[in-house]
């Protein structure tokens, strides 16, 4: 069972579309997650989260922390968002972060 | 402006032999976190480190798998006697540590080792 799902597995959009990719989890948290990791493999950090809503250019990340629920949206999509975006949420208790599986996003020119 | 700098970037070992992972986290960071990802996996948390101690070492596995954050240096991740299965990408992350429940982690390039 993982603590964290993330949905689509994969997604595939036309450029300019917008797009919502969603993160469940199933523990109480003190701070979620949003990072991106591009093909070549390395990893970015786009937001954390412990409440409300963070935006930062055509991102937005909102969290639900009753409904233990988490959407990172991106807005007028470009195919240079292509890459894996992956939520991790740290738990009240303990120090490590949980991660999902990944989203995989593909946008086309 | 220096980041989460990892070296090597990419290590082939032989079966039995030793790998050491390098991590520098970024200036002024004193906590420093260790994953792994499989091939076609998703991270898995490793071990925390702050310096010259182990926080949390609750995802590593008890044999063969060593972690240390010495006062001066990088931290590194030891693996001894690595088999094919240990053949994955290890990244590091940094946090500076004052806030550390809601801190953003800064990811290193990973390395990428191979077990021949």
């Amino acid at each position: 069972k993982n603590e964290v799902e993330q949905s689509p597995q994969n997604l595939t959009a036309q450029e300019g579309e917008f797009i919502t990719i969603n993160c469940s989890y199933s523990v109480g948290i003190s701070a979620l997650h949003w990072l991106q990791q591009h093909p070549g493999g390395g990893i970015v950090s786009l937001f954390m989260l412990s409440s409300g809503k963070k935006k930062h250019g055509r991102l937005i990340a909102t969290i639900n922390i009753q409904e233990k629920h988490s959407s990172l949206h991106i807005t007028a999509s470009h195919p240079r968002d292509s890459a894996v975006y992956i939520c991790a949420v740290r738990p009240n208790t303990g120090n490590q972060f949980y991660f999902g599986t990944g989203t995989s996003l593909t946008v086309i020119p | 402006n220096a980041g989460v700098m990892q070296n090597p970037r990419h290590l082939v070992r032989r079966r039995g032999q030793e790998a050491r992972l390098r991590c520098s986290p970024v200036k002024g960071h004193s906590h420093v976190y260790w994953y792994r990802q499989l091939p076609e996996e998703g991270l898995k948390f490793m071990v925390y480190l702050q310096k010259e101690n182990i926080i949390d070492e609750s995802g590593m596995p008890k044999e063969r798998f060593s972690a240390e954050f010495p006062k001066e240096g990088p931290s590194i991740l030891r693996i001894q006697q690595v088999v094919r299965g240990d053949s994955a990408a290890y990244f590091c992350a940094s946090s500076p540590g004052f806030l550390i429940y809601q801190e953003t982690q800064y990811f290193g390039p990973g390395t990428r080792l191979l077990v021949l």
